[in-house]
């Protein structure tokens, strides 16, 4: 079956800091994997997303993440965290076309920035 | 205007009565999804529909339905509302055309007392 675990919970990291939050996925098929970002009170909004092609994908607000499939991984990293990145967030992965059409989503994870 | 809009946004209701939650998008998806979010729990499948004639359980549909009113309009019914099925509910569609990049509404927070 499909799943995804993001083991991290929280994390918390200093402003400008490096950021890495994991996410392992379970799939028998390709995957397509997406990360998405929830601020407080808000929806989820898609940071970027993974088809095929280049591993290594460019999202906005300066997010970047790396499929290894080898790891069955996709962990979003972005080089200096700044304050407004505080909010939650979620790895997906789902297939496209045919009955299963539908993403499933890690439990996400809670990222604190401090000053 | 949103995308995609969820109402109400806040609702308190007591255990029993019915309830429905309604999405409409301006997006022109077919697909259409609902969710709840819980915490440490992250968002789970409670219905999707791939068009207006298909409808489909997701993991956690028992005390939920769903009615898909025309191709941007799908709308959640609690027919007997329970305290556990307090949570953050989302709508989301999709694109056939394009893939399952989702559009997520803001979210309707329901509280069942």
């Amino acid at each position: 079956a499909q799943s995804v675990t993001q083991p991290d919970i929280h994390i918390t990291v200093s402003e400008g800091a490096s950021l890495e939050l994991r996410c392992n996925y379970s799939y028998g098929a390709t995957p397509y994997l997406f990360w998405y970002v929830q601020s407080p009170g808000q929806g989820l909004q898609l940071l970027l997303k993974y088809f095929s092609g280049d591993t290594l994908v460019q999202g906005i607000k300066g997010f970047e993440a790396e499929f290894k499939r080898s790891q069955s991984s996709f962990n979003l990293r972005k080089p200096s965290v700044h304050w407004s990145d505080a909010a939650e967030y979620f790895c997906a992965v789902g297939a496209y076309g045919g009955a299963t059409n539908k993403l499933i989503f890690g439990t996400g994870t809670l990222l604190a920035v401090q000053p | 205007d949103a995308d995609v809009t969820q109402t109400p946004r806040n609702r308190i209701t007591k255990t029993g009565k019915r309830i429905m939650l309604e999405c409409s998008q301006t997006k022109g998806h077919d697909r259409m999804y609902w969710y709840r979010q819980d915490p440490g729990l992250g968002l789970r499948l409670i219905y999707y529909s791939f068009d207006v004639k298909d409808i489909n359980k997701g993991e956690i549909s028992d005390g939920y339905s769903v009615s898909r009113q025309a191709q941007a309009k799908f709308s959640l019914s609690l027919e007997s509302a329970i305290p556990n099925q307090t949570a953050l509910y989302f709508c989301a569609t999709s694109d056939t055309r394009t893939g399952l990049g989702y559009t997520f509404g803001s979210g309707t927070r329901l509280t069942v007392v």
